[in-house]
């Protein structure tokens, strides 16, 4: 059974880029037709998509954060990656890392990590 | 703002059938998966695709779609139900990018 596992400071300062990684244990995160995705909560508030990667390497991420996110893959270690620069206290979450399904018309996520809080402050 | 509009709060008595929706124009052609979280706890997908549980949902969930509106119906709801549900799709630009609804907070009265 796969599982996935967020690690990375739980403290960012403003302004610095916030990195955090995904461990992907129970099989190969290059097996099957998945991608990998980053997804974020405020305290208190609703799920936030951030962006997907394949692990052919190409990516999606959402508008409203391309300019600051990089999402990559390294299948040797069977991790994948969050990169979020220039962070300000409105990027301070609970951010979690999801395997991603998409079948037609279908797309889901299952499963999911247990989530890290990262709060940027001074 | 969000492309998934979802009500934010529906209370249900325990043991009644309550229905959670969830509208956007990508609803049209995409389907939406549904997550049940809890309480300082990650989502757990309960519903995909045009009606599809995970093992180890109970069967009490169930989804539905029509037109720009997708639905997760708990038939039957328990205690154990209360929690924030939320709904994910596509974006409706045709760039298949993520997309989730606001959420909405089940009571069980």
């Amino acid at each position: 059974q796969v599982q996935l596992q967020e690690s990375g400071p739980g403290l960012v300062k403003p302004s610095q880029t916030l990195s955090l990684t995904c461990t992907v244990s129970g099989g190969s995160i290059s097996s099957g037709s998945y991608y990998w995705s980053w997804i974020r909560q405020p305290a208190g508030k609703g799920l936030e998509w951030i962006g997907r990667i394949y692990t052919s390497g190409s990516t999606n991420y959402n508008p409203s954060l391309k300019s600051r996110v990089t999402i990559s893959v390294d299948t040797s270690k069977n991790q994948f990656s969050l990169k979020l620069s220039s962070v300000t206290a409105a990027d301070t979450a609970v951010y979690y890392c999801a395997r991603g399904s998409i079948v037609g018309a279908t797309s889901w996520f299952d499963p999911w990590g247990q989530g890290t809080l990262v709060t940027v402050s001074s | 703002s969000s492309e998934l509009t979802q009500d934010p709060a529906v209370s249900v008595a325990l043991g009644q059938t309550v229905r959670i929706t969830c509208q956007g124009d990508s609803l049209r052609s995409y389907y939406a998966s549904w997550y049940q979280q809890k309480p300082g706890q990650a989502p757990v997908l309960v519903i995909y695709g045009k009606n599809n549980r995970p093992s180890g949902i109970p069967d009490r969930f169930s989804g539905s779609s029509s037109g720009n509106t997708a639905s997760l119906t708990i038939t039957g709801a328990q205690a154990e139900d209360e929690a924030d549900y939320y709904c994910n799709s596509r974006d409706s630009s045709g760039n298949h990018l993520g997309v989730f609804g606001g959420g909405t907070k089940l009571t069980v009265l």
